[in-house]
């Protein structure tokens, strides 16, 4: 089982271009996360969704939008890349109680 | 909205020492996790802790869920160059589906 993949690994914008991140996980979960990690700032929540057809803001989701295709896959997407947006992004499911990341995206935006 | 702290923010420890670190909310938590995350890695589940008072144990690694439900610890016995890292606490409030985390507290194992 490979878990929470996600794709790409690494990705360099310049401003005002458009991109989607991708997130699929084999773990059968029904919520999942995007998150983007910043120095000294932790994680911070951009959007979830708790099931599949739905999607709620988190604490930081302007500039964002998500789609749940379906139970595995969950994107997101930048309209109009910023460079305040250059961040890691990880993407998570979650079980029971716990969640489990995958190996993150680290994004440019210049 | 909910806020997590964290202190330290950073610790630099001699290896074989122990390590004590913890999280604290304005708000009340049902459910405390404790994640580490290695350079270039997604955060790692270490323990999961579900009522107020419980301890638990990993190895090493033991979390306890405070009393009050607004904060939680975590102490490392024995450190070892491995522990190296950063450790997030997260906790999930009244929103089943919403975990918070922690700014993080990063670790530095001296041989």
């Amino acid at each position: 089982n490979a878990g929470v993949t996600q794709t790409p690994k690494f990705q360099v914008l310049k401003t005002g271009q458009s991109m989607t991140l991708q997130c699929a996980q084999d773990m059968n979960h029904n919520s999942m996360y995007w998150y983007r990690q910043d120095p000294g700032m932790g994680l911070r929540l951009i959007y979830y969704s708790a099931s599949e057809g739905t999607t709620d803001k988190g604490e930081v989701p302007n500039g964002y939008n998500v789609s749940r295709l379906n139970k595995r896959e969950f994107s997101l997407r930048l309209e109009s890349a910023a460079p305040s947006q250059t961040s890691v992004y990880f993407c998570a499911t979650k079980g029971l109680y716990e969640q489990y990341f995958g190996p993150g995206t680290r994004l440019t935006v210049t | 909205g909910q806020q997590l702290n964290q202190s330290p923010q950073s610790m630099f420890i001699q290896e074989g020492e122990d390590v004590s670190m913890n999280c604290t909310s304005s708000s009340i938590f049902n459910t405390w996790l404790w994640y580490k995350q290695d350079p270039g890695e997604g955060p790692v589940l270490l323990i999961a802790l579900y009522k107020a008072g419980e301890l638990t144990s990993n190895g090493r690694l033991t979390a306890q869920f405070g009393i009050t439900r607004k904060d939680s610890f975590l102490n490392i016995s024995a450190s070892i160059p491995s522990d190296v890292g950063i450790y997030f606490c997260a906790g999930r409030g009244a929103s089943y589906d919403k975990v918070i985390f922690g700014p993080g507290t990063s670790l530095s194992v001296i041989p």
